[in-house]
């Protein structure tokens, strides 16, 4: 019930192509979904969030889709760029009640130049 | 405004013994909660501490523990160290005021390898 499954572990995307990662959630009290972009040698940092009031979220290439009723929720990252290269992370929490992050298991992207 | 600072950025320890790291959260912020990162494991919730107070724990055993000071600095513990206990400690702060989500500020962890 508190499981995000995360896929894929591991993508390469040439240079300008779209990198989708997907992740699904059990707890249908989950109410918060961020993505978090980590470099090597630091730690996370949030790249964009949604709720499930909506189904997509953009923020310059970087967009959210999500399926309330999947379960489901992606990230798109449009015209991928070799610094896109990093470890990407979904993420589901409770907005209310215990209010902690639990993550999915990451993917490492990699973008060819 | 300096960023989450985590001490020491590398550890090694021995089977058995105990270590303990330390997270100086963003100036401001009350709560600050602990990860531990494995390849293939992602990113595993410890606990959080707001106000000098656990708030959320994890399922780790009770080697693992924490404690935050009054200025909201913290630290974790862990004892009885083991080969499975390496791994990358990441410690994030959060505000944790007003209304949710409060987002948490990571930041570059403490890599512990247990030899």
């Amino acid at each position: 019930q508190q499981q995000v499954k995360q896929s894929p572990q591991s993508l390469i995307v040439q240079k300008g192509g779209i990198s989708i990662i997907n992740c699904a959630y059990e707890n249908t009290a989950f109410d918060y979904f961020p993505w978090y972009q980590q470099f090597p040698g630091k730690g996370p940092a949030l790249l964009i969030a949604i709720r499930p009031d909506v189904s997509e979220k953009k923020e310059g290439r970087f967009t959210i889709s999500f399926n309330k009723s999947a379960k489901q929720f992606s990230l798109h990252i449009m015209d991928s760029q070799p610094g896109d290269s990093a470890t990407y992370f979904c993420a589901a929490s409770r907005l209310q009640g215990t209010y902690k992050y639990i993550f999915g298991t990451g993917t490492r992207l990699k973008v060819l130049a | 405004k300096a960023g989450v600072t985590q001490t020491p950025r590398y550890l090694i320890k021995t089977r058995g013994q105990q270590v303990t790291l330390s997270c100086s959260p963003i100036s401001g912020h009350r709560s600050v909660s602990w990860y531990q990162q494995t390849p293939g494991q992602g990113l595993q919730f410890l606990f959080e501490y707001f106000s000098e107070t656990q708030r959320n724990k994890g399922n780790f055993p009770g080697r693992f523990s924490g404690r935050q000071f009054s200025n909201s600095r913290s630290e974790m513990n862990v004892s009885t160290l083991e080969l499975g206990d390496s791994a990358l400690y990441l410690c994030a702060s959060s505000l944790r005021t007003g209304s949710p989500p409060y987002e948490q500020y990571f930041g570059p962890g403490t890599r512990l390898t247990v030899t």
